[in-house]
């Protein structure tokens, strides 16, 4: 069955380091998604991406974070600068197309900035 | 700014029995509600849906209820297995499919199965 993949599991930054984290939506899924999920927390939208473009933002994506599908495939969300409030779980999910609500989610990047 | 709360954190329930897990909202522009399970170093997995033009949907041991009126849903399992000890989320969509569709999400409630 088809999944989203997510690299790496785990990655460990300096406090002002920039981090990418990567993602590998389901091929034909149309529309992708990043939340984040502090320890202990509710899971929190950050962005969605469609056609090369973001479509919407929370007030958490702020100027230190950007996405990009730099091919067809791979789908990333760069930290320019990271911040020790910036650790937490991070999800990639894509959506097949305008037909439904579930989106599909990768296994998470644990992100922990000392 | 909790527009979807579950305000039981845990629940612990005997092999067999019938699991019931609580969410309410807030946002009256929610048109559709999920629940996902989460086991523990593993992304959310999708379990069932439902719109708000509807107040119940079935799929297998898993019943979702949605109370319009009273923004409450929520999701029965029956019976229960230890299998099903994870962590549920009930998210939330005022869009249907799409871009804009982001997913508000619940704080999660952590369901342990006893055999």
């Amino acid at each position: 069955e088809p999944e989203v993949t997510q690299t790496p599991s785990h990655q460990v930054t300096q406090m002002g380091q920039e981090v990418i984290l990567r993602c590998v939506p389901i091929s034909n899924h149309l529309y992708f998604y990043w939340y984040r999920q502090i320890l202990g927390q509710k899971v929190e939208f950050l962005v969605s991406f469609y056609n090369n473009e973001i479509s919407e933002k929370s007030e958490i994506f702020d100027d230190q974070f950007s996405v990009e599908r730099p091919d067809g495939s791979n789908f990333t969300l760069k930290i320019r600068s990271t911040k020790l409030e910036d650790s937490a779980m991070y999800f990639c999910a894509s959506l097949p197309g305008l037909a439904g609500v579930e989106q599909f989610f990768g296994p998470g990047t644990r992100l922990t900035v000392l | 700014d909790q527009q979807v709360k579950q305000n039981s954190p845990s629940l612990s329930v005997q092999e067999g029995r019938i699991s019931i897990l609580n969410c309410d909202y807030t946002n009256s522009m929610f048109d559709y509600f999920l629940w996902y399970k989460k086991y523990p170093a593993e992304g959310p997995t999708f379990l069932i849906s439902i719109s708000s033009i509807k107040d119940k949907n079935e799929d297998g041991r898993f019943t979702v209820f949605l109370n319009k009126s009273a923004k409450h849903l929520s999701l029965h399992i029956v019976p229960s297995q230890p299998g099903d000890s994870a962590v549920y989320f009930c998210a939330a969509s005022a869009e249907y499919g799409g871009a804009t569709n982001k997913l508000i999400f619940g704080t999660g409630t952590l369901l342990a199965v006893q055999p």
